[in-house]
């Protein structure tokens, strides 16, 4: 089935820096959702993008859907300890069926 | 808001045992849950996809004869690991959305972390 890679694997930033991941797919995604999922966790829904191009803010959190349905990213503007964690994005296929990108884990130097 | 309730959070058994993980919609009803496990570091796969009155339906790869997953009402589906074994510790997620909607997002349990010796 289709995959979604997701880079970079990892990321180590110091508190107050930004940090963006990437989604990248070879064909057309229908839809992209973002999750969080904190160390020990469970992962925890943030947004869904549909529209081709569409931008969604949340408070720091910036997140974009390609042009071509293609790409997503989540950008973090002034990383605070808080944002620690494993940002997945995800597709839905079919109904409800989530297949998952191979994450990016955050970690933040106070 | 919507909420997943999975139980046990942890287990610990002998290699060999079998175990049974429980997740349970406690606002909603649920016709179709997801089983997904992660190993440490790693994403979440998915296993299996639950369905009400039906048999599951499982990825490929995931034995269904070891992975016996049984949603008998709306809001509660199991997983059990039969004769588990070193190589079947990880963490056990379960997620769901209320029945009848289609996109948005899915509600997670709680997980469970599997540790089989």
């Amino acid at each position: 089935g289709q995959q979604v890679m997701q880079i970079p694997q990892y990321q180590h930033v110091q508190e107050g820096e930004d940090f963006t991941t990437y989604c990248n797919s070879s064909t057309t995604l229908s839809n992209i959702q973002w999750y969080k999922q904190r160390p020990g966790g469970h992962p925890v829904f943030l947004i869904q993008l549909v529209k081709s191009g569409e931008v969604k803010k949340q408070k720091r959190l910036t997140f974009q859907f390609g042009e071509a349905k293609k790409n997503s990213s989540l950008h973090i503007t002034a990383t605070q300890t808080t944002d620690v964690g494993t940002y997945f994005c995800a597709e839905s296929q079919g109904a409800q069926k989530l297949v998952f990108g191979q994450g990016t884990r955050l970690t933040i130097n106070p | 808001g919507a909420v997943v309730s999975q139980h046990p959070s942890w287990v610990i058994c002998k290699s060999g045992t079998s175990v049974k993980i429980e997740c349970r919609s406690l606002d909603f009803q649920a016709t179709t849950m997801f089983w997904y496990r992660q190993f440490p570091k790693q994403s979440l796969m998915l296993m299996a996809t639950s369905n009400e009155g039906s048999k599951a339906t499982y990825e490929q790869g995931v034995e269904k004869d070891k992975f016996l997953i049984n949603h008998a009402s709306l809001t509660l589906s199991t997983l059990t690991v039969t004769s588990a074994h070193p190589e079947d510790s990880s963490f056990y997620i379960c997620s769901t959305k209320p029945r009848g909607t289609f996109a948005g997002e899915l509600f997670f349990g709680e997980g469970s972390r599997l540790t089989v010796l």
